[in-house]
C-alpha cells in the first residue's frame, strides 16, 4: 500500500502544453511538498502546504501552480511548458511542521520530459 | 558558498568495505540532520535521522554530526552491492518546514 503516490510516473509533452501531476498520501500527514530534481540530481523545494495552506513558495515561475483540495492531496499544474522544465518532480509529506523529527516520505517521482 | 556541500562522487568500493560519506554546511541554524538513500529512478528514502551533535547507529549504518565543525558523516560497515545508490544528506533548522539537500554522492559497491 503506497504511502505517497504520484501520477503519472512518466510524462512526455511538447513545449507550450499545460500538464498536471497528482499526488496523494495515505499517511495522515499534515504537510506536503513538491521538490524538483534536475539533471544534476539536485533536489530543490518548490512548494509546501500545511493543512491545505501554502507555507513555502520558493522562487518558481508562476506557470507552476500547486493546488491542495484536502490535506491528503497536493497537485501541481504547469502552464506553457518549457524545455527547462524537464526534470523529475517529487512529492513528499511529513507529519506536521512542528514535528521535531523525521524527514519526509517521498513519492517515486514524475519524470517530465518537454520536447 | 552553497548551504550544503556534498562530494558527488562517484565512489566505488569493494564489497565488505567501510564507506564514509560526508557533508559540510554553512548555516549554523541547522539542527536536524538526515541521510537519504535514493535508488535509480526511485524517490529518496529516509535512512538515518539525528538531532544536533552526536552519533547514531542503526545496524550497519552510523551517522555522526559535528556541529562545531558543521560536518556530518554517514558510515556504512560491511558494504553490500545492495547499498549501491545515491546518498543525500539533508538538514533543517528548528521550526523550519524546509529540508535543504546536498547534491548526493553516488556509491557503487562492487561484488
Amino acid at each position: 500500500d503506497t504511502a505517497v503516490s504520484q501520477t503519472p510516473k512518466y510524462l512526455v509533452t511538447q513545449m507550450g502544453n499545460d500538464k498536471s501531476i497528482k499526488c496523494e498520501q495515505n499517511l495522515g500527514h499534515d504537510t506536503m511538498y513538491w521538490y524538483k530534481q534536475d539533471s544534476k540530481k539536485f533536489l530543490k523545494i518548490m512548494f509546501s502546504y500545511n493543512n491545505k495552506e501554502l507555507i513555502i513558495n520558493e522562487t518558481v515561475p508562476n506557470r507552476f501552480s500547486p493546488k491542495s483540495p484536502d490535506k491528503a492531496h497536493l497537485n501541481l499544474h504547469i502552464n506553457s511548458l518549457e524545455l527547462g522544465d524537464s526534470a523529475v518532480y517529487f512529492c513528499a509529506s511529513s507529519q506536521n511542521w512542528e514535528t521535531r523529527y523525521y524527514g519526509y516520505t517521498f513519492g517515486s517521482g514524475t519524470r517530465l520530459t518537454v520536447v | 558558498q552553497k548551504e550544503v556541500e556534498q562530494d558527488p562522487g562517484p565512489l566505488s568500493v569493494p564489497e565488505g568495505a567501510i564507506v564514509s560519506l560526508n557533508c559540510t554546511y554553512s548555516n549554523s541554524a541547522f539542527q536536524y540532520f538526515m541521510w537519504y538513500r535514493q535508488y535509480s529512478r526511485k524517490g529518496p528514502e529516509l535512512l538515518m535521522y539525528t538531532y544536533s551533535s552526536g552519533n547514531k547507529e542503526d545496524g550497519r549504518f552510523t551517522a555522526q554530526v559535528d556541529k562545531s565543525s558543521k560536518y556530518i558523516s554517514l558510515f556504512i560497515r560491511d558494504s553490500q552491492p545492495s547499498d549501491s545508490a545515491t546518498y543525500l544528506c539533508a538538514m533543517r533548522g528548528a521550526g523550519s518546514y524546509q529540508l535543504t539537500f546536498g547534491k548526493g554522492t553516488k556509491l557503487s559497491v562492487i561484488p
